[in-house]
């Protein structure tokens, strides 16, 4: 994962706005990912972006993409208890790349 | 539609021993990859197959191998275990293994004591 850069920790109130980002150092990156890991548990893929686009929104999370900088945000909405767990983002290179690099993961807590 | 099943879910080796980990794909899905994640690491690339071939390898040493089915069910083997290949093994299931969607299984939790 040392082409995909996270900041490891994150504490939110519960209601508030989650924002967790993300930067990348290829430039060719042709989709970009948000997993969520739960304690124990595998990795569920919350949403990914294309790198033509600069937005997405899917329900509570907002994906942001600025190519010119490398940087990815995924904002969660009105965090709840159930948002803690740990958060990659990922890439996919080029079109033809058949793996994913991830970033060390951004661990969220979410306090009442 | 059922999802990426791995089994088993955990396994307690010895050193020395070797090892062999399943993943089912989900239905329709011809690219399978694996991936290593360790509290060190993080998640580190093994492979990936796509009807039957080996399209792409990490650096992982030669101990570390896989193989596909026809079924497109797939499978690592781990020789000689070491203490440092202690980890959660995923699986991630796609279509073609490019531009759409990885899903993951649950993992199988590796002890080698």
């Amino acid at each position: 994962g040392e082409d995909v850069e996270q900041s490891l920790f994150l504490s939110v109130r519960e209601g508030d706005s989650s924002v967790i980002n993300c930067t990348y150092t290829d430039s060719s990156s042709t989709y970009l990912y948000w997993y969520k890991q739960e304690p124990g548990a595998g990795l569920q893929l919350l949403t990914y972006i294309f790198s033509n686009m600069d937005m997405k929104q899917d329900q509570r999370l907002t994906v942001l993409l600025n190519k010119k900088d490398k940087h990815l945000s995924l904002r969660i909405a009105d965090t709840q208890t159930g948002d803690s767990a740990i958060y990659f983002c990922a890439e996919r290179m080029w079109a033809n790349d058949y793996k994913l690099s991830f970033g060390a993961g951004t661990t969220v807590t979410v306090r009442a | 539609k059922a999802g990426v099943t791995q089994t088993p879910r955990y396994l307690i080796k010895t050193r020395g021993q070797q090892v062999t980990l399943s993943c089912s794909p989900i239905s329709g899905h011809r690219s399978v990859s694996w991936y290593q994640q360790t509290p060190g690491q993080g998640l580190q690339f093994l492979f990936e197959y796509f009807s039957e071939t080996q399209r792409n390898k990490g650096n992982f040493p030669g101990r570390f191998s896989g193989r596909q089915f026809s079924n497109s069910r797939s499978e690592m083997n781990v020789s000689t275990l070491e203490l440092g290949d202690s980890a959660l093994y995923l699986c991630a299931s796609s279509l073609d293994g490019t531009r759409t969607e990885a899903f993951f299984g649950q993992g199988t939790r590796l002890t080698v004591v």
